[in-house]
């Protein structure tokens, strides 16, 4: 059983540039939820998918967009790149709502230069 | 609100007992814990959903205080593979995070 994917590992992009950012949920997971981590700090909530609809959203900018498909992968967009962006991004799976366990996969380390 | 943890980091020797607290300015109606170790994602270690609940994993234990809007992580006879950043996350479908508790576990 194929826990939660993300892609791609590492990204290095510069200032102003578009990035899009993949994650697959954990199998029989409807709801994904993506989370920024800068360095030495707890994950910060961006937005959270279900049933294709951006569910919550936590105090991120417009610049930080999703999307999630019938298949209940999800894709993260950031636009117009700020350094500040530089961060792991999490994607974690769970099913219905997150009074169920929450599984994370393994990260997309963003650079931007 | 992200909620608030305590202590920020702690120190122990094998087999060492600690307790790391997580509490909140809002209502609490379900409590995560995660660990994460260096350079890996957190790992769903519990999730504690009523009042007063607590459960196990390992010799790693949680209560919850709805009450007094705090949970406790307990952690039993410390083993070297316990040492990592632990995070107590809140919220129904939005999760907040504290900031974590860094626990190192020496020989």
């Amino acid at each position: 059983d194929a826990g939660v994917t993300q892609s791609p590992t590492h990204l290095i992009k510069t200032r102003g540039q578009q990035v899009t950012l993949r994650c697959s949920p954990k199998s029989g997971h409807d709801t994904v939820s993506w989370y920024q981590q800068a360095l030495g700090q707890g994950p910060q909530f961006i937005f959270q998918y279900y049933e294709e609809e951006e569910r919550q959203r936590g105090n991120f900018p417009d610049r930080f967009s999703g999307h999630q498909f019938p298949n209940y992968s999800s894709e993260l967009n950031v636009n117009a790149l700020l350094l500040g962006d530089s961060a792991l991004y999490l994607c974690a799976s769970s099913f219905r709502t997150l009074s169920n366990e929450q599984f994370f996969g393994p990260g997309t380390r963003l650079t931007v230069l | 609100q992200q909620p608030v943890q305590s202590p920020q980091a702690v120190i122990l020797r094998e087999g060492e007992d600690a307790v790391i607290n997580c509490s909140s300015s809002k209502a609490l109606y379900s409590v995560h814990w995660y660990r994460q170790k260096h350079g890996e994602a957190p790992v769903f270690l519990m999730i504690l959903l009523k009042g007063g609940e607590q459960k196990g994993h390992e010799k790693i234990s949680a209560s919850f205080n709805e009450k007094k809007q705090q949970s406790s992580l307990y952690l039993t006879a410390s083993q070297l593979s316990y040492s990592g950043t632990y995070f107590c996350g809140t919220g129904n479908n939005d999760m907040r995070f504290g900031a974590g508790t860094r626990l190192t576990v020496k020989p």
